[in-house]
């Protein structure tokens, strides 16, 4: 499978624990994405790399986000102190010039 | 932030043809992306423009008109299976390189009816 690989698709934490996710890339694309998003809502931009630089990070996240890609491979995000409204859809995309496209998502429910 | 907007819901019937608008406002556009997202799924990707005009995929077409800030998803030969939320992005240019991030409109809640 080539394709944007996320783990896990699903995770429940109790509200105050630290939760991480990881995404695959797609080889060939040098940019990542982390996007949110809940019901009837768009994705909501989180932040994104270029190789192994954050660029941009959305003011909306609060310093309880962190997120890496050591290598300019793989990325990891992670929430610290979990809180309820931090349930929703984290979504992952790597894209180049003509095509982004997301993994399937991690489901994350705060308990 | 910016601004784009695609109606909220959208209702067809199978076999019919269905075009889904979206207008946006942005500074530095860099190319528009259509998405399809069936409910608890992630968006699938299914047609970029950055030039103006019509790109044709299978059954499905989009548009770009960049002067005028607006595009559309067009949907030939309606099946139910294309019952599903539509997001338009925008990508706007990063300062230091042409790659930069998506901007989503709320997406567009299409139902197929038999």
């Amino acid at each position: 499978d080539t394709g944007v690989s996320q783990n896990p698709r699903h995770k429940i934490t109790k509200r105050g624990q630290n939760v991480t996710f990881r995404c695959d890339p797609i080889s060939e694309h040098n940019r990542l994405y982390w996007y949110r998003q809940t019901l009837g809502q768009g994705p909501e931009f989180l932040t994104y790399f270029q190789n192994e630089a954050q660029l941009e990070k959305s003011r909306l996240l609060s310093d309880r986000f962190s997120a890496e890609r050591p290598k300019g491979s793989f990325s990891t995000l992670e929430i610290q102190r979990t809180e309820q409204g931090d349930s929703a859809m984290y979504l992952c995309a790597s894209s180049s010039d003509r095509e982004a496209f997301f993994g399937q998502g991690t489901r994350l429910t705060v308990v | 932030g910016q601004n784009i907007d695609q109606p909220t819901e959208m209702t067809a019937t199978e076999g019919a043809i269905v075009q889904i608008n979206c207008t946006y406002q942005t500074s530095g556009f860099n190319g528009l992306f259509w998405y399809q997202q069936h409910a608890g799924e992630a968006p699938t990707f299914l047609s970029y423009n950055v030039l103006d005009g019509l790109e044709e995929k299978g059954r499905f077409s989009s548009f770009l008109s960049r002067s005028k800030g607006y595009s559309y998803l067009l949907l030939k030969e309606l099946q139910m299976k294309d019952s599903a939320s539509y997001l338009c992005a925008v990508r706007r240019a990063d300062r230091g390189s042409t790659l930069g991030r998506l901007y989503f409109g709320r997406g567009t809640q299409l139902t197929v009816w038999p």
